[in-house]
């Protein structure tokens, strides 16, 4: 079965620091989500693709965030310089269609800052 | 603006006895709702979605949950509980309009005692 693929699974960095994020998304799955879970909360959205296009961002701390999908398939995010409140897990999805309906989660990138 | 609220952010259940987890929404729209679960170290899991045709909806692993307009809930219940339900589960609303994305709740950690 087809899944998404993150990597690393767990990143150690001092604030400061630059951090990077992958994801591959199932193969096909034009829509690609960027989300940020903290300890005992939801996901929150912080960037989605359709295709190379991003089509939501507004919660994407711009001012040290960026995220890229140069070919429409795999994706990066960034963070710098990266934050002890950026601790987080940060999860991607992909999704076959544009309405966000059905999403297939990777099993995402735990980060910590110290 | 749509949202969903979890009224209880922990459940804890004897083995072989009913599993209760309650959502409820707020929505102008005709809603979709989703549950999700989260095991740990695992990527999230759609259980299963409600979009508006049948207001019982089965998912995977002998969950299901019902639609109530009335009372705008979404209980998520499965007859007997499995060391193997222990997660944590969230309620997810599909944000309508332009911006379609999905909205989580805080989550529902499960936990399933011998």
């Amino acid at each position: 079965e087809a899944e998404v693929a993150q990597s690393p699974r767990y990143k150690i960095t001092e604030k400061s620091q630059a951090v990077a994020f992958w994801c591959d998304p199932i193969s096909g799955h034009a829509t690609l989500y960027w989300y940020r879970q903290i300890l005992g909360q939801g996901p929150e959205l912080l960037v989605q693709f359709q295709d190379e296009s991003v089509v939501d961002d507004s919660q994407l701390p711009k001012d040290r965030f960026s995220a890229e999908r140069l070919k429409g398939v795999d994706s990066t995010l960034k963070i710098q310089p990266a934050e002890l409140g950026d601790s987080a897990m940060y999860l991607c999805a992909s999704s076959p269609d544009r309405v966000a309906e059905t999403q297939y989660f990777g099993p995402g990138t735990r980060l910590l800052v110290l | 603006a749509q949202s969903v609220t979890q009224l209880d952010s922990h459940v804890s259940v004897s083995e072989g006895t009913p599993v209760l987890l309650r959502c409820n929404y707020s929505s102008s729209y005709s809603p979709s709702l989703f549950w999700y679960v989260q095991h740990p170290n695992k990527g999230l899991q759609l259980l299963l979605k409600y979009t508006s045709a049948a207001t019982l909806v089965k998912g995977i692993n002998g969950f299901e949950a019902e639609f109530k307009k009335s009372e705008t809930s979404f209980h998520l219940t499965k007859p007997s509980a499995h060391m193997s339900d222990a997660a944590e589960y969230f309620c997810v609303v599909l944000n309508a309009g332009n911006n379609r994305k999905l909205i989580w709740g805080l989550g529902t950690s499960l936990a399933v005692n011998p």
